[in-house]
C-alpha cells in the first residue's frame, strides 16, 4: 500500500498570504495525484487532478505541482473561504490512498 | 445541476447488515466507474470500494473485503454497497463519488454526495 504523508498537520496563515501544503508518497505515483478541499459538515471537493490540473470552476489561486513522490499544493493568496482541510490522494495503484489532511486555519 | 444522493445509513448493531444506495441526477452515473469513500467521525478519508462502469470489475479495501459488496444497476442509474458483519470501526459517513473519465477505473474523484452516516453500536 502506498502511504501518503501530508505536512504540516496544521498551517496557520493570514488572509492574503500564500499557503504551501506538501504531500509525500512512500513510492512513486507518477502524476496520479489529486487534491481535495473539505469544509466542516461538507463533502470533499476536488481541486487538482493529475498533480497540476485545476478542476472545473477552481480559482487560479490554487495550483499543484510535483511528480513521483513529492507534491505541493499552493494557494497564492488565501481568501476567507479557503480555510479548510486539504487532502491529497494517489490513484496510481490499488488501494487508492489519501493523506491524513492539512488543516489551514486563520492566523 | 449535478447531484449525488446517498441513502440507507443508520444505526446498526455489531454483526448486523446494511445496504447503502447512491443515485445521481444531472449526469449519467452508469457512464463512469464509481467508488465509495468513507470518513470516520473526526478522521480523514478512506477509500472503500470501486466498481467499473459496466459492473464487471470490483475492487475493495482490505478492511472490508469479504464483508462488503459493491454493485450497480445501470438500468436504474443506481449504485449499492451491501455491508455485512459490521464492526464499530465501520462507523463513518459513506460518500459515493465517480471517476470523471470514461473507461478509467482508478482516478480523481469528481462529484460527491453529502454522504450517509452509518453507526455501528450496541
Amino acid at each position: 500500500e502506498i502511504v501518503m504523508t501530508q505536512s504540516p498537520a496544521t498551517l496557520s496563515v493570514s488572509p492574503g498570504e500564500r499557503a504551501t501544503l506538501s504531500c509525500r508518497a512512500s513510492q512513486s505515483v507518477s502524476s496520479n495525484l489529486a487534491w481535495y478541499q473539505q469544509k466542516p459538515g461538507q463533502a470533499p471537493r476536488i481541486l487538482i487532478y493529475r498533480a497540476s490540473n485545476r478542476a472545473t470552476g477552481i480559482p487560479a489561486r490554487f495550483s499543484g505541482s510535483g511528480s513521483g513522490t513529492e507534491f505541493t499544493l499552493t494557494i497564492s493568496s488565501l481568501q476567507s473561504e479557503d480555510f479548510a482541510v486539504y487532502y491529497c490522494q494517489q490513484y496510481e495503484n490499488w488501494p487508492e490512498t489519501f493523506g491524513q489532511g492539512t488543516k489551514v486555519e486563520i492566523k | 445541476e449535478v447531484q449525488v444522493l446517498e441513502s440507507g445509513g443508520g444505526l446498526v448493531q455489531p454483526g448486523g447488515s446494511l445496504r447503502l444506495s447512491c443515485a445521481a441526477s444531472g449526469f449519467s452515473l452508469n457512464t463512469y466507474a464509481v467508488s465509495w469513500v468513507r470518513q470516520a467521525p473526526g478522521k480523514g478519508l478512506e477509500w472503500v470500494s470501486t466498481i467499473s462502469d459496466g459492473g464487471d470489475s470490483t475492487y475493495y479495501a482490505d478492511s472490508v473485503r469479504g464483508r462488503f459488496t459493491i454493485s450497480r444497476d445501470n438500468s436504474k442509474n443506481l449504485l449499492y454497497l451491501e455491508m455485512n458483519s459490521l464492526r464499530a470501526g465501520d462507523t463513518a459517513v459513506y460518500y459515493c463519488t465517480n471517476v470523471p473519465h470514461i473507461g478509467v477505473i482508478r482516478g480523481p474523484k469528481h462529484y460527491w454526495g453529502q454522504g450517509t452516516l452509518v453507526t455501528v453500536s450496541s
